[in-house]
């Protein structure tokens, strides 16, 4: 079985654009689940989607929105980009909820 | 709201030799799950081990235990035989099982394994 797929793995923007990101979950996998990860404040819960609709989300501002398609495919969109967005953006999926997350390798956003 | 600590941001070990892990977190619910990850520079994360909290005996994969002491609040990770390959970020994480959408994570141990 295909993991987890992000693309794309490296992104440059420079501040006041949007971004988007995209990530494939494995076959069969309904539930995604992004994270920000950043040398000072770790790994930060953004939100999860299952089955098109957005179940969770963490303590993020509006500007960071996401969805996800009927064929589970998700994408994570950041508007008004700010040098503080810069991070690793993960991508995780799992079957069901109480299931271990499986990650992709993630996006590295640059903002300048 | 549930939190995770880990108290050691670096760690090494020879090759060959056992290291433990610490990790601790806080919660006041009763069932839910912890993990504990691996991110190689590679980035990806990967799944080491997993406790449900339900289960009073400790997991194990391979050369990978954890010591779960519920009431303590406390689920190390124990990495026998230490391989070159185990160098990497490990983070543990707890999962709740009544609101299972959102994983908490701990600020990661890097291990370092000397040849």
């Amino acid at each position: 079985k295909a993991g987890v797929t992000q693309t794309p793995r490296y992104l440059i923007k420079t501040r006041g654009q949007q971004v988007t990101l995209s990530c494939s979950p494995i076959s069969g996998h309904r539930s995604v689940s992004w994270y920000q990860q950043t040398p000072g404040q770790g790994l930060q819960f953004l939100f999860e989607y299952f089955s098109e609709t957005q179940r969770n989300k963490g303590n993020f501002p509006g500007r960071f929105s996401g969805r996800q398609f009927s064929n589970s495919r998700s994408e994570m969109n950041v508007s008004t980009l700010e040098l503080g967005d810069s991070a690793l953006y993960l991508c995780a999926s799992s079957p069901k909820g109480n299931s271990p997350l499986h990650f992709g390798n993630g996006t590295r956003l640059t903002v300048t | 709201a549930q939190t995770v600590t880990q108290s050691q941001p670096e760690m090494s070990v020879q090759e060959a030799e056992t290291v433990t892990l610490s990790c601790t977190y806080d919660t006041s619910e009763s069932d839910y799950y912890l993990f504990w990850y691996k991110q190689p520079p590679s980035r990806q994360m990967i799944l080491v081990i997993r406790q449900e909290a339900y289960k009073q005996q400790n997991a194990t994969e391979n050369r990978f235990s954890v010591n779960f002491q519920k009431a303590a609040k406390s689920f190390s990770l124990k990495i026998s035989d230490s391989q070159l390959g185990d160098a990497a970020m490990y983070f543990c994480a707890y999962r709740s099982s009544y609101n299972n959408n959102d994983m908490r994570f701990g600020a990661g141990t890097r291990l370092t394994v000397k040849p």
